[in-house]
This record gives structure tokens, C-alpha cells and sequence, in this order.
């Protein structure tokens, strides 16, 4: 069965700190895809990263980067120098590879999330 | 940013009453969803559809259903609202396949009291 875990609940760190978010995951699948989302206090989600199983390099994008190794499936994100507007909850997911019937969604299936806070 | 909108925002409706949110887009995409968001639980898939007319369930569609006449409307229903689907809906969409990053709207916080 596939499973997101997001062990660290609640972090909070002192801006800019560099700060790490963890996320684990369970798959029999050996096609899949991850994703991180964004979700500040206003509420609305903003997609962030898909990374294919097929990709391990990791990413980077400004102070964003993500490290994914599949020997210990996890898929973990670092925000360095961290600032007050990266105060969020962030989401980690997975989804299933393409499914044969197109009538079948993929399955996302979201960790729980973890709430960091960048305190000034 | 992805054209989704939600409607209402905030409804606040009596237990047994139906209720209809309302998701739009105008990006032509083929798969719409609809999810719930509560505390601890990150975003549980209630509906999703993969074309006009069809549509089908996900893990938590108990109590919900769905319909989907154009590409750009996907209506979730509660046919008699219940205090445990107090939560927050969010819509998405995917341009193709299911797989394909997934595109969120502002969300709607629905209370059933």
C-alpha cells in the first residue's frame, strides 16, 4: 500500500536558518511520482516540485532544494536562509504510475503535513 | 497560476440540508477532483472525473456525489449534509493524464452545524 509519512509535525526555526523538511514513503510501484506542495495561512495550495522515480538528481531552485534517494525512500526539502513568507504547511505526495484504463485516476496520496514556522 | 475558482468560499449550512459546491476552470483540462482537508489527515480524494459524464469514486465518497456536464464545471454534492463533513473542499485539476501535476483551487470551507 502506498503511504506518506511526515514524522516532524510542527518546526520551527529563527530566519535565516536553514531548515529541512522530511518526507518518507512507502511503494510497491516502481514507476511513481512526488510532489511537494505549499500551503501559507491563506489557505490556498501552490504546487511546488514533481520529481518521476526515474530522476534522482536532486533539484534546486533558488533557496528551494530537494534531495531524493530512493535506497531510503525519502524525498526531503531544504529551504536555506530561511524567511517570515516561508511560513507555511507543506505537503508532501505520491502518485501511482499512469494507470492502463484512462478511466483510472492515479492515486495522490498526501502526507499530513508539517507546519514550519520562520520566526523574525 | 492555474484558472480554478471555487464557489462559495464559506458556507455554513444545517445538518440534512443538500449542498452544491461549485468548481470552474478555464484551462481545458481533462481531469477534475475534488478532496477534503482535515486536520491530520493532509487531503483525502473524495470524486474525480476524467471527462464530461464520467466520473468516479475515491477513498472517502461516502455521502457525496458528483456530476460533470461541460469540461470546465465539476459539482460536488451533499445530499444531506452531516456534521462529519465539516471540512475544507478543494478542487483540482490535471491536464492529461492522472499523473500530471495536479493544479488547486482557493478551496471552500464548508461548517454544517
Amino acid at each position: 500500500a502506498q503511504k506518506v509519512t511526515q514524522a516532524q509535525t510542527e518546526i520551527s526555526v529563527v530566519e535565516k536558518e536553514d531548515v529541512t523538511l522530511d518526507c518518507v514513503y512507502e511503494t510497491r510501484d516502481t514507476t511513481y511520482y512526488l510532489f511537494w506542495y505549499k500551503q501559507p495561512p491563506s489557505g490556498e495550495l501552490v504546487f511546488l516540485i514533481r520529481r518521476n522515480s526515474f530522476d534522482e538528481q536532486n533539484e534546486i531552485s533558488g533557496r528551494y532544494s530537494w534531495n531524493f534517494q530512493k535506497s531510503t525512500s525519502s524525498f526531503n526539502f531544504t529551504i536555506t536562509a530561511s524567511q517570515v513568507v516561508d511560513s507555511a504547511v507543506y505537503f508532501c505526495a505520491l502518485s501511482e504510475a499512469t494507470p492502463v484504463r484512462e478511466s483510472s485516476a492515479s492515486k495522490i496520496i498526501f502526507g499530513s503535513g508539517t507546519r514550519l514556522s520562520i520566526r523574525p | 497560476d492555474a484558472g480554478i475558482t471555487q464557489s462559495p468560499r464559506h458556507k455554513v449550512t444545517e445538518t440534512g440540508t443538500p449542498v452544491t459546491l461549485r468548481c470552474h476552470q478555464t484551462e481545458n483540462h481533462r481531469y477534475m477532483y475534488w478532496y477534503r482537508q482535515d486536520p491530520g489527515h493532509g487531503l483525502r480524494l473524495i470524486h474525480y472525473s476524467y471527462g464530461v459524464k464520467d466520473t468516479d469514486k475515491g477513498e472517502v465518497s461516502d455521502g457525496y456525489s458528483v456530476s460533470r456536464s461541460k469540461t470546465e464545471d465539476f459539482l460536488l454534492t451533499l445530499e444531506s449534509a452531516t456534521s462529519s463533513q465539516t471540512s475544507v473542499y478543494f478542487c483540482a485539476i490535471s491536464e492529461l493524464v492522472s499523473t500530471d501535476t495536479q493544479y488547486f483551487g482557493p478551496g471552500t470551507r464548508l461548517t454544517v452545524l
